[in-house]
């Protein structure tokens, strides 16, 4: 069974920074795409940002470049997110997400609130 | 970048009738792959999205054959037969052509 637990999350104070994780068990994790896809209160879905299996590819949504950074540890199963210099309206629910041509699976999420 | 355009944004439906939701992009997913990549994904209340259908008319590894899905070009529609209490949620679509991924804004369904 597909598994992705992510954790990491919490208050943190506008221009801060936070780290994600998420941990994959149950399939090959190096043979996948992971991406990070977020919601905020009450709002739909946004994609964040994308790697590809072997960190070849990355991509980010705008609003995010030059602030967060996706990578990965293959030999640990575990995908990250860096977030530095957060704003009000980063604050959301963010998943972690497999990709394969389009995602598959979801994580149960990690709430990040970024407040004064 | 590629707006995606449910309608409606919501919808009552009794139980055992039909729904059917739309989800129009502005332009087409057609890679020259030959594949479409347009998805749907089910979010039920305080649950994670769930897939549901993929390339336009897949059906995810163990969703109901009650839902389905068809469209080509920039038009597509997910259509939910005999619906029950386990549908309720917000129904998105999404398109995986090209960064960034965009999603629709939601329908919400609900029982009348």
């Amino acid at each position: 069974e597909v598994q992705l637990v992510e954790s990491g999350g919490g208050l943190v104070q506008p221009g801060r920074s936070l780290k994600l994780s998420c941990v994959a068990s149950g399939f090959t994790f190096s043979n996948y795409g992971m991406n990070w896809i977020r919601q905020a209160p009450g709002k739909g879905l946004e994609w964040v940002a994308y790697i590809s299996s072997t960190s070849s590819y990355i991509y980010y949504v705008e609003t995010v470049k030059g602030r967060f950074t996706i990578s990965r540890d293959n030999a640990k199963n575990t995908l990250y997110l860096q977030m530095t210099s957060l704003r009000s309206e980063d604050t959301a629910l963010y998943f972690c997400a497999r990709h394969q041509l389009w995602v598959d699976n979801w994580g149960q999420g990690v709430m990040v609130t970024v407040s004064s | 970048d590629i707006m995606m355009t449910q309608s409606p944004l919501s919808v009552a439906v009794t139980p055992g009738e039909s729904a059917s939701i739309s989800c129009r992009s502005s332009r087409r997913l057609l890679h020259s792959n030959g594949i479409t990549y347009l998805s749907w994904y089910l979010q039920r209340p305080e649950k994670s999205p769930q897939l549901l259908i993929y390339q336009i008319s897949n059906l995810a590894s163990g969703v109901s054959d009650r839902f389905s899905g068809s469209g080509s070009g920039t038009d597509f529609t997910l259509q939910i037969s005999k619906v029950e209490t386990e549908d309720v949620g917000i129904y998105y679509c999404v398109q995986f052509l090209e960064v960034p991924y965009t999603f629709g804004a939601g329908t919400k369904l609900e029982l009348k």
